[in-house]
């Protein structure tokens, strides 16, 4: 059973369009990080949000944290395609042991010109 | 600043061999942590180390195992390796904190046939 579930998987869409991407769990979690992963490279943190329901925004970007702090949305705007890349969102679940971050399986973006 | 440095970038080897694989934390992050990312999936948490010691560790059997030296470099030991220990596996290091953001290198390519 996955923790965080992303959706969608994959998304393929053309310059311009806007787009939300969706990060959800039936777990509470202390605070939601949003990365971007690009091949043959590591993750690179975007955005950590915290309080629920805090919007934060990163130029195009916009990052939300639900209210029970059990869900996360990443808004782009206008998508260019240097946006193409893994999307990935990870957290620490409240209770959870060890101290490592759990991850979601990703989106796939890929923005075409 | 230097970032995070993972050596080597590729690596091939055959089912039962061992491996080890090296990372640079970035300066003034005493915390490295190592995960593994399947094709496709999102990164897995393996272990952490803060001052020389594991102190968290995911679902990963006693066959992965690690080092942290006094410089906050760090290894990843792999023994007796298996068909699905082939993924990129991404070293991170950071602050103590438990919610710090995680800076990643881009990843050793391991390879098992």
């Amino acid at each position: 059973t996955q923790l965080l579930e992303q959706s969608p998987q994959f998304l393929s869409i053309q310059e311009g369009e806007n787009l939300t991407v969706y990060c959800n769990s039936s777990s509470v979690f202390s605070s939601l990080q949003w990365y971007r992963q690009e091949p043959g490279e590591g993750p690179v943190l975007l955005v950590t949000v915290v309080t629920g329901g805090e919007v934060k925004k990163l130029k195009r970007l916009t990052f939300q944290f639900g209210d029970a702090r059990k869900d996360s949305s990443l808004h782009i705007t206008a998508a260019q395609p240097g946006d193409t890349g893994l999307y990935l969102c990870a957290g620490h679940p409240l209770g959870g042991g060890a101290d490592g971050l759990t991850f979601g399986k990703g989106t796939h973006l890929i923005i075409q010109p | 600043e230097t970032g995070v440095t993972q050596s080597p970038t590729h690596l091939i080897k055959t089912r039962g061999q061992q491996v080890t694989l090296r990372c640079s934390s970035q300066s003034g992050h005493n915390t490295v942590s190592w995960y593994q990312q399947a094709l496709g999936q999102g990164p897995q948490f393996i272990f952490q180390y803060y001052r020389e010691e594991e102190n968290g560790r995911g679902n990963f059997p006693p066959r992965f195992s690690g080092l942290q030296f006094p410089n906050y470099s760090s290894e990843l030991n792999v023994n007796a390796l298996e068909l699905d220990d082939s993924a990129l596996y991404l070293c991170a290091s950071s602050g103590r904190v438990r919610d710090s953001p995680l800076h990643f290198g881009n990843g050793t390519r391991l390879t098992v046939t």
